[in-house]
């Protein structure tokens, strides 16, 4: 089965804070992805990698980057957290092919205060 | 521009009762890819089903079964004689061409024993 595991289930930081987030998965997918997902809106595409080093901005990038040095593994960036980026963020990976389902780690509930 | 639109917010049932979610999409591509994931409560998308748009027949698993009519664009999911543990949030998504799945807001099913 494939295992997409994220760091942390729950975190809490501060306005202006650095915030990382980290996905990790343990099947030699190609892609991965970093959702938000916010009550009503469903889940909101932030990036996403199609191979290491190799980023796309995804529907809402503002406020975020991403760095992806192992193919393993896929970091989320909050550059200056602000209140508005309080969500749950999913990580998801999946194989090249784009008719292939992603597979999602469990979600990291981050409140910024 | 793709879209999925699932006009339910929230089910709720007694336990042994069929629910039918609905899911309405939108693209203008001739290939595309429409998905199922279901979120119980402890946050992991759990994948049920993929159809592409050139296999209209339904399909059944069980409890769970899907209607999927390109005339309408309609992905429609049933769940036949719903149990407790079918509460959670199902999510309808679509895909086309890349990798970026549309989801859907979610339909939230709560059974109720």
């Amino acid at each position: 089965d494939v295992k997409v595991t994220q760091s942390s289930r729950y975190l809490v930081k501060r306005t202006g804070e650095k915030v990382f987030l980290e996905c990790v998965q343990d099947m030699d997918h190609e892609n991965m992805f970093w959702y938000r997902q916010d009550p009503g809106l469903g889940l909101r595409l932030i990036y996403f990698s199609y191979d290491v080093k190799m980023k796309e901005k995804g529907d809402i990038p503002e406020g975020y980057s991403v760095s992806r040095e192992k193919k393993e593994r896929f970091s989320l960036i909050l550059e200056s957290a602000s209140t508005n980026q309080t969500s749950m963020y999913l990580c998801a990976s999946s194989l090249r092919v784009s008719n292939q389902p992603q597979h999602f780690g469990d979600g990291t509930r981050l409140s910024i205060l | 521009a793709q879209k999925v639109t699932q006009a339910q917010t929230e089910i709720s049932v007694v336990e042994k009762e069929d629910v039918t979610l609905d899911c309405v999409y939108e693209t203008r591509d001739t290939t595309y890819y429409l998905f199922w994931y279901k979120q119980p409560p402890s946050g992991e998308l759990v994948f049920l089903i993929r159809r592409n748009s050139f296999d209209e027949q339904n399909e059944i698993s069980g409890r769970y079964s899907w209607n999927f009519q390109k005339s309408t664009s309609s992905f429609n999911f049933t769940i036949t004689a719903s149990q407790v543990v079918d509460s959670a949030v199902y999510f309808c998504a679509l895909i086309q061409g890349d990798y970026k799945l549309s989801f859907g807001a979610g339909t939230t099913v709560t059974v109720r024993a």
